[in-house]
């Protein structure tokens, strides 16, 4: 039951693009094609981006993106806007239960 | 519109117990698996349990495992978390949260309701 590992930050200018990256285990990220990822902003609900991988949830804009290779999986905010600032977890599927990763902070410069 | 609303946050001496409710609406409350997810103060998401629509072979995380109790109603539409000997690090904004329809990820969430483990 150990946390993914993302960064603790990352940081882009508008209209840049950034990675997010989130790396788990073989009995997590690298077993399951079932990464999701989270938008959340402090005293609001979580809301899901990205689901499967690299599905966009319902209303999430297109600049938003996943992926994944071996144990670690990855989201992309292509063409980064000032709305996008926020902190952003990843999420796995571990067979009986979930993992979410230990948060990334995103800014927009 | 399917909705949870989370209750039962207070304040608490650490050492002591509180019941937090998640009430389900505009779904079937019984068909679905309820999950709890916290947030401690300048942390990240931690998931923490959860319980099947049957009731049956709850979770539990290893860092509240033996202290918690989740448990849930299904005629009330309610699913609860009994915590116990509460610890500081219990402290944070406690959330339930659904998956969609035969998905795996989290669309649907809660407001949150504060736990304060303090003295």
């Amino acid at each position: 039951q150990s946390a993914l590992t993302q960064p603790h930050s990352v940081s882009g200018s508008p209209g840049q693009s950034v990675t997010v990256s989130c790396s788990g285990t073989a009995t997590d990220v690298g077993f399951y094609n079932f990464v999701s990822w989270y938008q959340h902003h402090p005293g609001k609900a979580p809301k899901l981006m990205i689901y499967n991988v690299n599905k966009r949830a319902s209303g999430v804009p297109d600049r938003f993106s996943g992926s994944k290779s071996g144990n670690t999986a990855s989201l992309t905010i292509s063409g980064l806007q000032p709305e996008d600032e926020g902190d952003y977890y990843c999420c796995s599927y571990a067979g009986d239960f979930y993992v979410f990763g230990i948060g990334t902070q995103v800014t927009v410069l | 519109e399917v909705q949870l609303v989370e209750s039962g946050g207070d304040l608490v001496q650490p050492g002591g117990s509180l019941r937090l409710s998640c009430a389900g609406s505009g779904f079937t409350f019984s068909l679905y698996t309820i999950h709890w997810v916290r947030q401690a103060p300048g942390k990240g998401l931690e998931y923490v349990s959860a319980i099947r629509s049957s009731g049956d072979r709850p979770f539990y995380a290893s860092s509240v495992q033996g202290r918690f109790t989740i448990s849930r109603d299904n005629s009330q539409k309610t699913a609860y978390l009994q915590m116990r000997s509460l610890r500081i690090e219990d402290m944070g904004i406690y959330y339930c949260a659904r998956v969609s329809d035969g998905g795996t990820a989290f669309p649907y969430w809660g407001q949150g309701t504060a736990v304060i483990v303090s003295s």
